[in-house]
C-alpha cells in the first residue's frame, strides 16, 4: 500500500522568503503524485500534480514541486512567500485508474510579515 | 473548470439523531466519488468509494451501517451518518472524479468544500 510522509508539521516564513515543503512517498509503481492546499474551514485546492514526464512541473499561484525518483520525494517550492500562502498543504500519492488518494499528515504554514 | 459543492457547509445536531450531506458535481457527470473524514489539524482519511447505481466500498474500519453512502444519480452522492454522537463530530469532505477530466490516462479530482458535523 501506499504511503506519505510530510516531516514537517508547522514551518514560519516571512513573506517574501523562498519555501521548500517536504513530501516523501512509497509506492510500488510510478506515482501520481499531488499537492493540495486547503485554507481553514474549507475543502481542497489542487495546487500542481505528477503524473508522467518533466519531472519539474509548475503549478498554480507560483508553486512548483519536482518529482525525484531516487529519493521517493516530490518536494513543493515557491520562490517568494505571500501572506495569502498560508494554510495547509497536502501531499497526496494516487494509483492511477482508481484515483484513491493517500494523504500526508499535512504542513501547516505560517508566513509572518 | 470542474465544480463540486457541498450541502451543508456546517451542520450541528442532537445526539442520536441521523444527518444527510450532499455532495454535487455541478458541471460535469461524476462518475465515482470519495468520502473523506477529517478530524481537527490532521490528515483526510478516506471512508468510502461511491460509484453511480452500485454499492459504496468502504475503507477497513468504517462501518457502512453508520455511514451510509448512496449515489443515485452522476451527479448526486450522499453521505448519511446514522444516530449521530459526538465522536462522529468532524469535518466531511467529498471528491468526484469524472468522465471528460482525464489528464495523461489518470484521472484528477475535484473537492467540495467540506461539511462540519458538531454532535452535541
Amino acid at each position: 500500500a501506499q504511503s506519505v510522509t510530510q516531516p514537517d508539521i508547522h514551518i514560519t516564513v516571512s513573506e517574501g522568503a523562498s519555501l521548500e515543503l517536504r513530501c516523501n512517498y512509497s509506492y510500488g509503481a510510478t506515482p501520481y503524485l499531488f499537492w493540495y492546499v486547503q485554507s481553514p474551514g474549507q475543502g481542497l485546492q489542487l495546487l500542481l500534480k505528477y503524473f508522467s514526464g518533466d519531472t519539474l512541473v509548475q503549478g498554480i499561484k507560483g508553486f512548483e514541486a519536482e518529482f525525484k525518483r531516487s529519493q521517493s520525494s516530490f518536494n513543493l517550492r515557491k520562490p517568494s512567500v505571500h501572506w495569502s500562502d498560508a494554510a495547509e498543504y497536502f501531499c497526496a500519492v494516487g494509483t492511477g485508474t482508481a484515483s484513491k488518494l493517500t494523504f500526508g499528515t499535512g504542513t501547516r504554514l505560517q508566513v509572518t510579515l | 473548470g470542474a465544480v463540486v459543492s457541498q450541502h451543508p457547509s456546517w451542520v450541528i445536531c442532537k445526539s442520536g439523531t441521523s444527518v444527510k450531506i450532499e455532495c454535487r458535481s455541478l458541471d460535469f457527470q461524476a462518475t465515482t466519488m470519495f468520502w473523506y473524514r477529517q478530524f481537527p489539524k490532521q490528515s483526510l482519511m478516506l471512508m468510502a468509494t461511491s460509484n453511480e447505481g452500485s454499492k459504496a466500498t468502504y475503507e477497513q474500519g468504517v462501518e457502512k451501517d453508520k455511514f451510509l453512502i448512496n449515489h443515485a444519480s452522476l451527479t448526486l452522492s450522499t453521505l448519511t451518518v446514522t444516530s449521530a454522537h459526538p465522536e462522529d463530530s468532524s469535518f466531511y469532505i467529498c471528491s468526484a472524479r469524472g468522465q471528460g477530466l482525464r489528464t495523461s490516462g489518470a484521472n484528477v479530482l475535484t473537492f467540495g468544500a467540506g461539511s462540519r458535523l458538531t454532535v452535541l
